[in-house]
């Protein structure tokens, strides 16, 4: 089973700065089968990335994935209030689906 | 618009069973593998089990084989999952979620809470 691993646990910015997150796999993902969901509190997950960069139907283009092998990265350009949520990264392989363990952005 | 709606969330004892469905609606059900991913509380996302289109193949985690079962019915528009021998750790909101290009989850429904205690 391929574990990932989010970084870091908490990112806390002020609106207007970039983040960056990071989820490194233990063995190398197909880059086809790698995804970002954001959870608001209270909300089910939404999809933003699939395919490590492609965005999902109505996702800003603030959000943008890129990465390859072992490490991928989530960027929000500008972070706007509305972004405060838990960001997972997941991948599929051998019929096994996996989740990070999430990524809280806390708005200063 | 694509809508999931799962119910049969409830208490139920350790060694207990429960049914979950999932009513789709706003595409094409039958053309679209979907799967189970849970969260148990203050806790982040666990993929459960995934249905082909047809039913015709099905995966589960290693912690539900031989208790859960995944299956649909493409007349109804709908997904179940039977869970058998229930544990605390199975306690969780259990999202169905439709699956997309590049084995993504697309959509997802409100999710049903399962909670099982004495």
């Amino acid at each position: 089973e391929i574990v990932l691993t989010q970084s870091p646990g908490t990112l806390s910015l002020s609106p207007g700065e970039r983040a960056t997150l990071s989820c490194r796999a233990s063995q190398s993902v197909s880059s086809s089968h790698f995804a970002w969901y954001q959870q608001k509190p209270g909300q089910a997950p939404r999809l933003l990335i699939y395919g490590t960069s492609s965005r999902a139907t109505g996702i800003p283009d603030r959000f943008s994935g890129s990465g390859s092998g072992t490490d991928f990265t989530l960027t929000i350009s500008r972070l706007e209030p509305e972004d405060l949520a838990v960001y997972y990264c997941q991948q599929y392989g051998s019929s096994l689906w996996t989740f990070g363990q999430g990524t809280k952005v806390e708005i200063k | 618009e694509v809508q999931l709606v799962e119910s049969g969330g409830g208490l139920v004892q350790p060694g207990g069973s429960l049914r979950l469905s999932c009513a789709a609606s706003g595409f094409t059900f039958s053309t679209s593998w979907m799967s189970w991913v849970r969260q148990a509380p203050g806790k982040g996302l666990e993929w459960v089990a995934n249905i082909k289109q047809d039913g015709s193949e099905k995966d589960y985690v290693d912690s539900v084989k031989g208790r859960f079962t995944i299956s649909r019915d493409n007349a109804k528009n709908s997904l179940y999952l039977q869970m058998n021998s229930l544990r605390a750790e199975d306690t969780a909101v259990y999202y169905c979620a439709r699956g997309w290009v590049g084995a993504a989850f697309a959509y997802w429904g409100q999710g049903t809470l399962v909670t099982v205690s004495s």
